[in-house]
């Protein structure tokens, strides 16, 4: 089905280990994004990515590493997870166009990450 | 730095109800503004997306006003149902192109009662 895919839905780790988000779109979608959503702070941008090959840091980048090799995912590591890590992620996408829609975000259903 | 505020937190009322969600954000130069609804355990739902140059954007029972002068919009919720109980979080962007972030509010929790 065309969407946006984010897996493992559900993850269980440990302290130091490193930890890898998946996100697929099948729209060809030239932005893609990496939120976290907590208690008390909301949703917050972790990176995004402008096309592939092109990612910058958003509000709350350290401890995370992205890359865009291909258009269509947006993988999410954490090189060595910590407890403060445990959050709900979530991935989501983007285009601009000339339409009254552009620039509309797109979310997949979230991955739940708990750090022990 | 652009922040979102969205009031009340939460927000109960009995079904059949009109209601009205609002949100503020500080800097008025924004590009668009997006309604989201996020039932618990899920992702969020677009439902509303206005472009800086308009003023409002209506679907089915929703009508989304924009008023960028004051930073200010409205989600209004007509004839409330108890499916309308969720969470619905405002966003902003304050760029065009090569930087569409959202900057997101907290978000308001309704409850529909039947």
């Amino acid at each position: 089905d065309a969407g946006i895919t984010q897996s493992p839905r559900y993850k269980i780790t440990e302290t130091g280990r490193q930890v890898t988000l998946m996100c697929h779109q099948t729209w060809s979608h030239s932005y893609m994004f990496w939120y976290r959503q907590d208690l008390g702070h909301g949703l917050r941008l972790i990176y995004y990515s402008a096309a592939a090959d092109i990612t910058d840091k958003g509000e709350v980048p350290d401890g995370y590493v992205v890359s865009r090799s291909k258009t269509e995912n947006f993988p999410l590591t954490l090189e060595s997870a910590t407890r403060s890590q445990t959050s709900v992620y979530f991935c989501a996408s983007s285009e601009w166009t000339s339409g009254r829609r552009s620039g509309e975000l797109f979310f997949g259903e979230g991955s739940r990450l708990t750090v022990l | 730095k652009q922040e979102v505020t969205q009031i009340p937190a939460a927000l109960s009322v009995p079904e059949g109800e009109n209601l009205v969600l609002n949100c503020s954000f500080t800097d008025s130069a924004i590009y668009n503004l997006q309604w989201f609804r996020q039932d618990p355990g899920k992702g969020l739902t677009s439902l509303l997306l206005i472009q800086s140059s308009q003023r409002e954007q209506t679907s089915g029972r929703l009508n989304a006003s924009l008023d960028k002068s004051s930073g200010r919009s409205t989600l209004y919720i007509a004839a409330s149902q108890p499916g309308d109980s969720a969470t619905y979080l405002c966003a902003v962007s304050n760029y065009g192109g090569a930087t569409n972030k959202l900057i997101f509010g907290t978000g308001t929790l309704l409850a529909v009662q039947p």
